[in-house]
């Protein structure tokens, strides 16, 4: 049971490349988010998802987007990196309903020169 | 939508010794408190909870207080450890609302 998996852990990119994150997950869990940590700033949600084939925004979804097409994924995507899109980015998954316990994959450390 | 805030920033403490942090709500319609640990290098980890319907919950060391009047809730840690450094996070969730995590807090136990 390997939890949440991230890939890639880290990733260098130039201003205007584009890239996709994924993240997997194998506990059946029906909701997965993303995050973006920067020093002094938490955990800052990009973009969730309640279930297969639905998304949503979270605080900070500009310049970002994302698809759940299958359960275990969610992709996070950029279309043109910006170097304020250097971050730590942390998918989560939770079972939904009543439990409302996030678990974090190790996250990918994105850096936009 | 919900802001909280999360104090202090940085706590240094000698092993032994017992931490505090404290994080405020903004939205009275919040009614669950997690707390997570972010060790370096790792996600952030679920290390307790409250609920709105309970004013104080303990697991071992960790317990975490709510005063839903104040609009309030705490992380306490007693007889902390090494092991206990780390990131901790608080957060607020009501509703149908994503949880909201504070900035969070570096604890460093000092032997």
């Amino acid at each position: 049971n390997a939890g949440v998996t991230q890939t890639p852990k880290f990733r260098v990119l130039k201003t205007g490349q584009s890239m996709t994150l994924l993240c997997a997950q194998d506990m059946n869990h029906e909701y997965m988010y993303w995050y973006r940590q920067d020093p002094g700033m938490g955990l800052r949600l990009i973009h969730y998802s309640v279930g297969e084939g639905t998304t949503a925004k979270g605080e900070v979804p500009d310049g970002y987007n994302v698809s759940r097409l299958k359960k275990q994924n969610f992709l996070l995507g950029l279309e043109s990196a910006a170097p304020s899109q250097t971050s730590v980015y942390f998918c989560a998954s939770a079972t939904g309903g009543t439990s409302y316990e996030q678990y974090f994959g190790p996250g990918t450390r994105l850096t936009v020169t | 939508g919900e802001n909280v805030e999360q104090h202090p920033s940085t706590l240094s403490v000698q092993e032994g010794d017992s931490a505090v942090i404290k994080c405020t709500y903004s939205d009275s319609a919040s009614n669950y408190f997690p707390w997570y640990k972010q060790e370096l290098g790792k996600g952030p980890q679920l290390i307790i909870d409250i609920r709105s319907n309970v004013g104080e919950k303990k697991d071992q060391r960790i317990a975490v207080t709510l005063n839903k009047t104040a609009k309030h809730f705490s992380l306490h840690i007693t007889e902390t450890q090494p092991e206990d450094s780390a990131v901790y996070f608080c957060a607020a969730k009501g509703g149908n609302t994503p949880l909201v995590f504070g900035k969070g807090t570096r604890l460093s136990v000092i032997a």
